[in-house]
């Protein structure tokens, strides 16, 4: 069983949808990061959380430390948004699998 | 600023061969980073640097060497290329004021 599970593995939505896509560990954390991937490779940061909830735009990211989850969620999806999100915890720097996010127009 | 950069873009190694990976931040950060990511895949981590003269290893060093003599380098040397090392490999950096990793663009590697 993998540490960092992501669910769902792909995801595909409407433009305007609210989307959310969750991240479970098995590990001790000090931290979670959300990264997120562009189909032509290029991978930036988003969120690094160690507790609560960020902000920032329209994406937003929660965790919940005790229940050993976290979720980032995009409200009013858009087709740029299309990607692949990455959840990383910092325990060694252990990925999930990533979800692929489609938004159509 | 670059950023973090990292050459080659792509390379093409036959089995046995060796490569160095290089890989440079001109943001001072503290902590470097070497992933590989195969194919359908998520990213492992390969080694880290907290600075230079310190690395350590991550989940799959297995095949490969680093070294950090400076601040802003933190190369990735293969000795003996094997298939099992075609991948694309992302380099990354984090200093102690920032919550952001920044990645470089990545190399795609192919042995055969």
């Amino acid at each position: 069983k993998n540490e960092v599970e992501q669910s769902p593995q792909n995801l595909t939505a409407q433009e305007g949808e609210f989307i959310t896509i969750n991240c479970s560990y098995s590990v001790g954390i000090s931290a979670l990061h959300w990264l997120q991937q562009h189909p032509g490779g290029g991978i930036v940061s988003l969120f690094m959380l160690s507790s609560g909830k960020k902000k920032h735009g329209r994406l937003i990211a929660t965790i919940n430390i005790q229940e050993k989850h976290s979720s980032l969620h995009i409200t009013a999806s858009h087709p740029r948004d299309s990607a692949v999100y990455i959840c990383a915890v910092k325990y060694d720097m252990r990925f999930g699998a990533g979800t692929r996010l489609t938004v159509k127009p | 600023n670059a950023g973090v950069t990292q050459t080659p873009k792509f390379r093409i190694l036959k089995i046995g061969q060796s490569m160095t990976l290089q890989c440079t931040q001109d943001m001072n950060h503290n902590y470097m980073y070497w992933y590989r990511q195969d194919p359908g895949m998520g990213l492992k981590l390969i080694y880290y640097s907290v600075g230079a003269g310190i690395t350590d290893k991550g989940e799959v060093p297995n095949g490969y060497n680093v070294s950090r003599s400076t601040t802003e380098d933190f190369p990735l040397r293969l000795e003996l290329a094997a298939p099992s090392q075609t991948s694309v490999y992302f380099c990354a950096s984090t200093g102690w004021s920032t919550d952001t990793q920044y990645f470089g663009p990545g190399t795609r590697l192919t042995v055969l």
